[in-house]
C-alpha cells in the first residue's frame, strides 16, 4: 500500500470513447504526476500539478486532457484515442520542492485502445 | 544524448547471492539526486534509495546499497542476499534542480532482474 491509489487497473477502450482515469493520494502530497509507460520505453513524464496548478504539460496530445481539482485527486481524461496509446498509465504524487523526495507510485491502469 | 543510461537489460542471480545493476547520468548540475525504484509484474513502482549528489557516503536501505561514484557518474544498486521476491524491473532515476524547486524525475530504461532457486 502506497498511499497512492489508481482505478481502474485496466480499462479496454474503442478510439471514439471517452473514458477517465482517477488517482487519489492519502500521503498529504502537494504534487502530483502523470507518466505514461509503453512497452521497451522509459517512463514518459506527461504532467505535472502543483497545489492544483499544473506546471507541466510535456507535449502531450490534446487528446489527452488532465483535470485536478485538489491536491489528493488527479484525473485523465481520455478521448479519441490512436493504438499507439495503449500503456500502463502511472500516477505518483510527492512533496513540493526538493531534489530529494522521492515521488510514491500508484499501481497503474494498463490502457489498451482497439 | 541519454541522461540515464541502464546497459542491462537483463541480469539474472542465484537466489541468496548478490547483484549489481548498473546505472550512469548525464548531467551539468552541481546538485542533484538519484533514486532507484522496483516495478514488479503488477505494475506499482516501489521507491527504493536515495543517494543525494553532495552525500558523503553511499545510501544503504536494508539489502539495498547504492555504490555511488560520482567522478564517474555512475550510481549502481547492489542488492544483497537475493530473494525470489526480487524479481522484478528496476529503475534508475535522477532528478536535476536545487532543493526548493520541482525538477523533474528522469528514468532509465530499466533493467530486469531475474532471481533463480
Amino acid at each position: 500500500e502506497t498511499g497512492v491509489t489508481q482505478t481502474p487497473r485496466h480499462l479496454v477502450m474503442g478510439m471514439t470513447n471517452k473514458k477517465s482515469l482517477k488517482c487519489e493520494q492519502h500521503l498529504g502530497h502537494n504534487a502530483m504526476y502523470w507518466y505514461k509507460q509503453s512497452a521497451k520505453k522509459p517512463l514518459e513524464l506527461m504532467f505535472v500539478y502543483n497545489f492544483k496548478e499544473q506546471t507541466e504539460n510535456n507535449s502531450v496530445p490534446s487528446r489527452f486532457s488532465p483535470e485536478c481539482p485538489n491536491s489528493s485527486h488527479l484525473f485523465l481524461h481520455l478521448h479519441t484515442l490512436q493504438p499507439e496509446d495503449s500503456a500502463l498509465y502511472l500516477c505518483a504524487s510527492s512533496p513540493q520542492g526538493g531534489r530529494h523526495q522521492p515521488q510514491h507510485f500508484g499501481d497503474g491502469t494498463r490502457l489498451s485502445i482497439l | 544524448a541519454q541522461k540515464i543510461t541502464q546497459t542491462q537489460p537483463g541480469m539474472f542471480v542465484q537466489e541468496k547471492e548478490a547483484v549489481t545493476l548498473d546505472c550512469t547520468y548525464d548531467t551539468s548540475d552541481q546538485s542533484y539526486g538519484l533514486f532507484w525504484y522496483k516495478q514488479p509484474s503488477s505494475g506499482e513502482m516501489i521507491f527504493l534509495i536515495y543517494q543525494g549528489s553532495y552525500d558523503e557516503q553511499n545510501a544503504t536501505e536494508g539489502r539495498y546499497s547504492l555504490n555511488f561514484q560520482k567522478a564517474r557518474k555512475s550510481a549502481n544498486l547492489v542488492i544483497s542476499a537475493s530473494q525470489l521476491g526480487d524479481s522484478a524491473m528496476y529503475f534508475c532515476a535522477m532528478r536535476e534542480g536545487l532543493g526548493g524547486s520541482q525538477g523533474n524525475l528522469i528514468f532509465g530504461k530499466g533493467t530486469k532482474l531475474s532471481v533463480k532457486p
